[in-house]
């Protein structure tokens, strides 16, 4: 079948850059994000949560940054591996509503 | 993994015969999901079930059914299989609802309708 790759708009970077995905998410009321990681043939993996109330959080090798007033959202991976390559997509959620998962965009890291 | 399995993994079937789906999680979460994945469509959900016997519709539910009797079981019904449900389905679970609600996927079944 075909991958869900397939039509995404694709990040290319160099082993050991930062990366930075964007995403625009639909709600302006929005009080929940996520950011998940899918690699090919795999379920999507939770990497890192942001609430409304906080303009960034930061994990291990990444930080999310939240801008309200243009409804954007942005993971930074710092010192990108190869092991990074996979698609990227973030999901918005507002109160008790159900999550929207944006399309994603594919991050290819070459060595 | 969070726990979550999910039977089978791989199915190919024929049009208009009915398929089950199983999710099965280890984790005794109360909310569990069934998505679908299509190229060019983000996750879109199907239903949802908030507990044992509760469940609800998402955002693409038609074709579709589910059941769940036991807390670590969400069962996933396509009642007369048709070409465009062909797609890779993934099962969620979470422990809450609201903010902070953090979904963890399974590993997915790929479903091929011919």
């Amino acid at each position: 079948g075909e991958s869900v790759g397939l039509h995404l708009p694709t990040l290319s970077v160099q082993e050991g850059d930062n990366s930075i995905i964007n995403c625009a998410y639909s709600n302006s009321a929005s009080d929940y994000f996520i950011w998940y990681k899918q690699e090919s043939g795999k379920g999507p993996q939770f990497i890192i949560d942001i609430r409304s109330n906080m303009d960034k959080r930061q994990g291990q090798r990444v930080t999310v940054l939240l801008n309200k007033t243009v409804k954007h959202l942005s993971l930074q991976i710092a010192a990108t591996q190869p092991g990074d390559s996979a698609v990227y997509f973030c999901a918005e959620k507002l109160g008790y509503s159900t999550l929207t998962f944006g399309k994603g965009t594919m991050l290819l890291v070459s060595p | 993994d969070a726990g979550i399995t999910q039977s089978p993994r791989h199915k190919v079937t024929e049009t208009g015969t009915p398929v089950t789906l199983r999710c099965h999680q280890t984790e005794n979460h109360r909310y569990m999901y069934w998505y679908r994945q299509d190229p060019g469509h983000g996750l879109r959900l199907i239903h949802y079930s908030y507990g044992v016997k509760d469940t609800d519709k998402g955002e693409v539910s038609d074709g579709y059914s589910v059941s769940r009797s036991k807390t670590e079981d969400f069962l996933l019904t396509l009642e007369s299989a048709t070409s465009s449900q062909t797609s890779v389905y993934f099962c969620a679970i979470s422990d809450r609802q609201g903010q902070g609600e953090t979904q963890y996927f399974g590993p997915g079944t790929r479903l091929l309708v011919l």
